[in-house]
């Protein structure tokens, strides 16, 4: 079945500091892929989205391409701020339903 | 602002209760998923229904059934509540693939503690 993998947590960063969070998927077909983040006491947002491969999904000036030669959509931002501490999913959509399937989240922590 | 509501943000229940966890969307979604999240798991499918009055099991469904008399309405139900089903459940609603729509829109969450 649909699988989703993450970079292991947690993920502490000085503000202004670079990131990257790993996911890694195991799919059939041709699935979309999400990031969404959580802020404390939240629900969970969608962050960014790519429908196909070769896509790169933006926002918040947090970016991650769908690679499939890699199976990997890795999350990416030039420079973290605290108010970026949060945990992160990544989640790809199969084809039943729009289903969502998960990874196991990361949570990120920025200090000034 | 188009919304999923769920009806309490935090719950604490005893062993053998039976629980009723109600999730409320006004964007006229028909797909309705309910997910309980716990530390290093992620967050894992209970039950899903992509119409009024139908219903699929998800990845773990042990325990829990699930009511959609309305639209608008997915109600996740522990029939006898135990202290392994203490977790935060999130609901989530969504439009069928093809059709739109950015995936899901969560609630907040509900936190059950079950003592």
């Amino acid at each position: 079945g649909d699988s989703v993998t993450q970079m292991e947590g947690p993920v502490t960063l000085s503000e202004e500091a670079c990131l990257t969070i790993n996911c890694t998927y195991t799919a059939t077909g041709y699935p979309s892929l999400f990031w969404y983040v959580q802020y404390p006491g939240e629900g969970l947002q969608l962050l960014l989205k790519a429908t196909k491969a070769d896509d790169k999904g933006s926002n918040k000036g947090f970016e991650a391409t769908y690679r499939k030669e890699t199976t990997s959509f890795h999350l990416e931002k030039g420079s973290v701020q605290v108010s970026d501490s949060a945990v992160y999913f990544c989640a790809l959509s199969g084809t039943s339903y729009g289903k969502l399937t998960f990874g196991q989240g990361t949570i990120l922590t920025v200090h000034p | 602002d188009v919304k999923v509501t769920q009806s309490s943000r935090y719950l604490v229940k005893r062993t053998g209760e039976k629980v009723f966890l109600e999730c409320v969307q006004d964007m006229d979604h028909e797909n309705m998923f309910w997910y309980r999240q716990d530390p290093g798991l992620g967050l894992r499918l209970i039950y899903f229904s992509y119409d009024v009055k139908m219903k699929e099991k998800g990845d773990i469904p042990e325990g829990y059934s699930v009511s959609r008399e309305k639209k608008e309405r997915f109600s996740l139900i522990l029939e006898s509540a135990s202290t392994n089903q203490t977790s935060m459940y999130l609901c989530a609603s969504s439009t069928p693939p093809g059709q739109g729509g950015d995936g899901y829109t969560f609630g907040s969450g509900t936190r059950l503690t079950v003592v």
